[in-house]
């Protein structure tokens, strides 16, 4: 079974620039979740789709970061402009979900620094 | 916002010794998973504990989960260097709409010294 795929693993940019992170989740898998994860800290939740419908954004920052689920498939996180404070690693995960929160499946990352 | 809080926030032991780590959350629950992340990459789950159970075991593994107290804890016995890593616990509710929400701690990092 394929893993959640993500990209670039790598991105660095200057601040007030903007950037683009990719996901392509686990086939089958409804539910699709972007974290933010700060060094030396647990991730942060900030957008959660099922299917191609968004079911929690609470915590995501809209007047800079965007992010969509086209087809219920495939995911793009979007940050402009990017701020100092936005470095940190971005994790897509995914789960079937049920309605209880079952385990999710977490992609390696994208490790964002903003210069 | 962060759920959970985990104790100690960093440990170090030997080889062959076992390893506690300890969550504490405050609102109720469906379920608590405990994740573990390399240096480096994502997070892999471990084991999951519904809220109507106490107690599980995965190989190595030991959970435990105790509602009235908000509390659980993940025993790792006989460590190995390999055990080496972040360890999170993530507490399971209910979410918007039919799907479930996922709130992660700040995580207990562990050393196993060789």
């Amino acid at each position: 079974e394929a893993g959640v795929a993500q990209s670039p693993r790598y991105k660095i940019i200057e601040k007030r620039q903007s950037v683009a992170f990719w996901c392509n989740p686990i086939s089958g898998h409804a539910t699709l979740y972007w974290y933010q994860q700060i060094l030396g800290q647990g991730p942060k939740l900030l957008i959660q789709f099922q299917n191609n419908g968004v079911v929690d954004d609470s915590q995501l920052p809209k007047d800079r970061f965007s992010a969509e689920r086209l087809k219920g498939v495939d995911s793009t996180l979007k940050i402009q402009p990017a701020k100092l404070e936005d470095s940190a690693v971005y994790l897509c995960a995914s789960s079937l979900d049920r309605g209880s929160g079952e385990k999710l499946f977490f992609g390696s990352g994208t490790q964002l620094s903003v210069l | 916002s962060q759920q959970g809080e985990e104790d100690p926030q960093a440990l170090s032991i030997q080889e062959g010794e076992n390893a506690t780590m300890n969550c504490s959350y405050k609102t109720s629950i469906n379920n608590l998973q405990w994740y573990r992340q390399n240096s480096g990459r994502g997070l892999v789950h471990l084991i999951l504990i519904r809220s109507n159970e106490r107690e599980k075991h995965s190989g190595r593994l030991r959970v435990t989960l105790d509602t009235s107290k908000k509390s659980s804890s993940l025993l790792i016995t006989a460590s190995r260097a390999a055990d080496t890593a972040s360890y999170f616990c993530a507490t399971g509710s209910h979410g918007s709409g039919n799907t479930g929400k996922l709130i992660f701690g700040q995580g207990t990092t562990l050393q196993v010294k060789p």
